[in-house]
């Protein structure tokens, strides 16, 4: 079946301005989760979704940053004003979560954002 | 919270002979550690993965070790092939993977014909 998916796959934007991410994940996984990939960095978790809730947002880096995944299926990452250290990879993982088992968690192709 | 040291950085091996990367933890309540290859340009991908109830797991060609008491654990490629080029990353979990995943930094892995 189809993987996660992210779109765009690259976004270029000016400093200060907004931006939005988008997150589809595999068919039926009730976990989502953000992460950030800087060059020649392992990817920094930002944010965990647990069906439409975020259960774990300790990441986020400030308060420019918010997620949402209003249906529990799609999530977008939000970057308001953003800084040229915005600058990165921006992950999308899902996974299928089972509470007594261990879960995989599948990555997207990432989102590579430029500020300028 | 976790934090994850992975080493080496690069290590480039001859073709044929075993490549090992080692990390190490710092939460002992860590249960779930995967590695995972990213070819350049492309996404993480899932290569093998180990929980803290076992010492060693192995797939055909990989296999992963982990030492509880000394909060390591390590992936050991052996008979490198051109395919296994990537960068490798380790991570950890408290809780089994379902919560985040706490990365290393990543070792380039370079097998030379």
């Amino acid at each position: 079946g189809a993987g996660v998916s992210q779109t765009p796959s690259n976004k270029v934007t000016e400093k200060g301005k907004y931006v939005e991410l988008r997150c589809d994940p595999i068919s039926g996984h009730t976990a989502l989760y953000w992460y950030r990939q800087s060059l020649g960095q392992g990817p920094e978790f930002l944010i965990y979704f647990q069906g439409t809730g975020a259960a774990d947002d300790s990441g986020l880096p400030n308060d420019r940053f918010f997620a949402v995944r209003p249906e529990g299926s799609v999530s977008t990452l939000k970057i308001q004003r953003t800084e040229r250290g915005d600058s990165a990879v921006y992950l999308c993982a899902s996974s299928p979560y089972q509470a007594s088992g261990y879960n995989e968690q599948f990555f997207g192709p990432g989102t590579r954002l430029t500020v300028l | 919270g976790e934090n994850v040291e992975q080493h080496p950085s690069t290590l480039s091996v001859q073709e044929g002979d075993s490549a090992v990367i080692k990390c190490t933890y710092s939460d002992s309540a860590s249960n779930y550690f995967p590695w995972y290859k990213q070819e350049l340009g492309k996404r993480p991908q899932l290569i093998i993965d180990i929980r803290s109830n076992v010492g060693e797991k192995k797939d055909q060609r990989i296999a992963v070790t982990l030492n509880k008491t000394a909060k390591h654990f390590s992936l050991h490629i052996t008979e490198t092939q051109p395919e296994d080029s990537a960068v490798y990353f380790c991570a950890a979990s408290t809780a089994f993977g379902n919560e985040k995943l706490t990365f290393g930094t990543g070792t380039r892995l370079t097998i030379i014909p």
